[in-house]
């Protein structure tokens, strides 16, 4: 099974509108990490927003909001009042321990979902 | 700037042929991970080292190889070159801690003529 999917190839907004990319994991460790990354087109990754698997309240930086439902295994990143500069490939990655000693990491990524915003 | 810096940023090469691409993580990070990122094939993990040793490999072909050294700079050698690796090479470094996100080097573009 995927560890992560993100069933969207391709999301359209305009500008100024709310946007919510989906992503899904798959995970039986009780401990994890789940990112949002962006990536323009310009190549670089860039990290926008974090949520720990035991973590209470969804995790917010500035316009990013992470939409965490732990049971569903969904963290959906929502982007509002959605700007030009937004157009990118977002991507969705889990983060697992693979060493007791947590100093062993791997990070799953999904296959992305391209956001294009219309002016 | 994410503070882990990736040296070449392009690298144009011929079939056969064996590359190295460089990679310091930021500052106080002991792990490093390398990804491919094709067209058809999405990010790809391929090996992570914390400390100077392997702690995780993922789809890393015989090929290919990584090692950290003891000032934590990582570099990932790729040899035998064929036309299918032509690919974004993408360092990435984190801090320890499952809460801890990997920050990216802006990559390496490896063209195999």
């Amino acid at each position: 099974a995927q560890k992560i999917t993100q069933t969207q190839p391709g999301m359209f907004v305009q500008e100024k509108e709310a946007v919510t990319l989906d992503c899904t994991y798959d995970t039986s460790d009780p401990s994890y990490g789940l990112f949002w990354y962006k990536q323009p087109s310009s190549g670089e990754m860039i990290f926008l927003i974090y949520q720990g698997s035991y973590d209470q309240q969804n995790a917010t930086e500035g316009r990013y909001s992470l939409n965490f439902q732990k049971a569903r295994k969904s963290a959906n990143l929502v982007i509002s009042a959605s700007q030009l500069g937004d157009s990118a490939m977002y991507f969705c990655a889990m983060r697992e321990k693979t060493s007791g000693d947590n100093t062993g990491n791997q990070f799953y990524f999904g296959t992305g979902t391209s956001l294009t915003v219309i002016p | 700037d994410s503070g882990v810096t990736q040296t070449p940023k392009h690298l144009i090469t011929a079939t056969g042929q064996r590359v190295t691409l460089r990679c310091s993580p930021r500052s106080g990070d002991l792990s490093v991970y390398w990804y491919q990122q094709s067209l058809d094939q999405g990010l790809q993990f391929l090996i992570q080292y914390y400390n100077g040793e392997e702690r995780a490999k993922g789809n890393i072909l015989e090929r290919f190889s990584a090692q950290q050294f003891p000032d934590l700079h990582s570099e990932l050698n790729l040899s035998s070159l064929e036309l299918g690796d032509s690919a974004l090479y993408f360092c990435a470094s984190s801090a320890q801690g499952i809460n801890q996100p990997q920050h990216f080097g802006d990559g390496t573009r490896l063209s195999i003529l």
